[in-house]
C-alpha cells in the first residue's frame, strides 16, 4: 500500500533562510509525486509535481522538489523563505496510472521576520 | 488554467436539514471528481470518488446515504450531506481531474465550511 511520511509537523524559518520540507514515500510501484500548499481557510494550491520525466521539478513561488527513489524521498525546498510562505504543505502520492491521492499529515511553514 | 470552484464556501444550517455543495471546473472537463473531509489541523481525508455519469466509490467508513454525491456533467459534481447533524460540521474540499488539465493531477476548491448547529 502507499503511504507518504512528512518529516517534521512544524518547521520555522528565518525569513531568508532556506526551506526544507521532507517526504518520504512508500509505494510498489514508480509513483506520481505532488506538493501542495494551503492557505488558512482555503483548498489546495498544486506547486509542483513529478510524474517519471526530469527528477529534478520545479514548481511556482520559487519552490523545487527532487524526486530520489533510492532514498524514496521527496524533499520541498526554496533557497530564500518569504513571509508570504507560510502556511501548510502537503506531500501526496499517486499510482502510475493515477489514481486517487494518499496525502501525508502535512508541514506547518512559519517564516520569522 | 485548470480551476476549480466550490459554492457556497460557507453554510450554517440547523440540525437535521440537508446542505448541497456544488464543485465545478470552470476551465476544463473533469472526468474524475474527489469529495475530502479536512478536520482543523488536520491533513485530507478522501470521502469518495466520482465519475462522470456512473456512481461515486466511497471510502471505507462513510456512510453513502449520508453523503450524497451526484456527478451528473463533465463540469459538476456536487456532495448532499443530508440530515445533518453537529458532528458532520468540517471543511469540505473537492477536487477534479481531467486529461487536458494535466496527467494525474488533482485540482482543488476553495472548500466549504459546515457548522451545524
Amino acid at each position: 500500500a502507499q503511504s507518504v511520511t512528512q518529516l517534521g509537523s512544524h518547521v520555522s524559518v528565518s525569513e531568508g533562510a532556506l526551506v526544507l520540507l521532507r517526504c518520504n514515500y512508500s509505494s510498489s510501484v514508480p509513483p506520481y509525486l505532488f506538493w501542495y500548499v494551503q492557505y488558512p481557510n482555503q483548498g489546495l494550491q498544486l506547486l509542483l509535481k513529478y510524474t517519471s520525466a526530469a527528477t529534478l521539478v520545479k514548481g511556482i513561488n520559487g519552490f523545487e522538489a527532487e524526486f530520489k527513489k533510492s532514498e524514496t524521498s521527496f524533499h520541498l525546498t526554496k533557497p530564500s523563505a518569504h513571509m508570504s510562505d507560510a502556511a501548510e504543505y502537503f506531500c501526496a502520492v499517486s499510482d502510475n496510472p493515477p489514481d486517487k491521492l494518499i496525502f501525508g499529515t502535512g508541514t506547518r511553514l512559519q517564516v520569522f521576520p | 488554467g485548470a480551476v476549480v470552484s466550490q459554492h457556497p464556501s460557507w453554510v450554517i444550517c440547523k440540525s437535521g436539514t440537508s446542505v448541497k455543495i456544488e464543485c465545478r471546473s470552470l476551465d476544463f472537463q473533469a472526468t474524475t471528481m474527489f469529495w475530502y473531509r479536512q478536520f482543523p489541523k488536520q491533513s485530507l481525508m478522501l470521502m469518495a470518488t466520482s465519475n462522470e455519469g456512473s456512481k461515486a466509490t466511497y471510502e471505507q467508513g462513510v456512510e453513502k446515504d449520508k453523503f450524497l454525491i451526484n456527478h451528473a456533467s463533465l463540469t459538476l459534481s456536487t456532495l448532499t450531506v443530508t440530515s445533518a447533524h453537529p458532528e458532520d460540521s468540517s471543511f469540505y474540499i473537492c477536487s477534479a481531474r481531467g486529461g487536458l488539465a494535466g496527467v494525474g493531477t488533482q485540482y482543488f476548491g476553495p472548500g466549504t465550511r459546515l457548522l451545524v448547529l
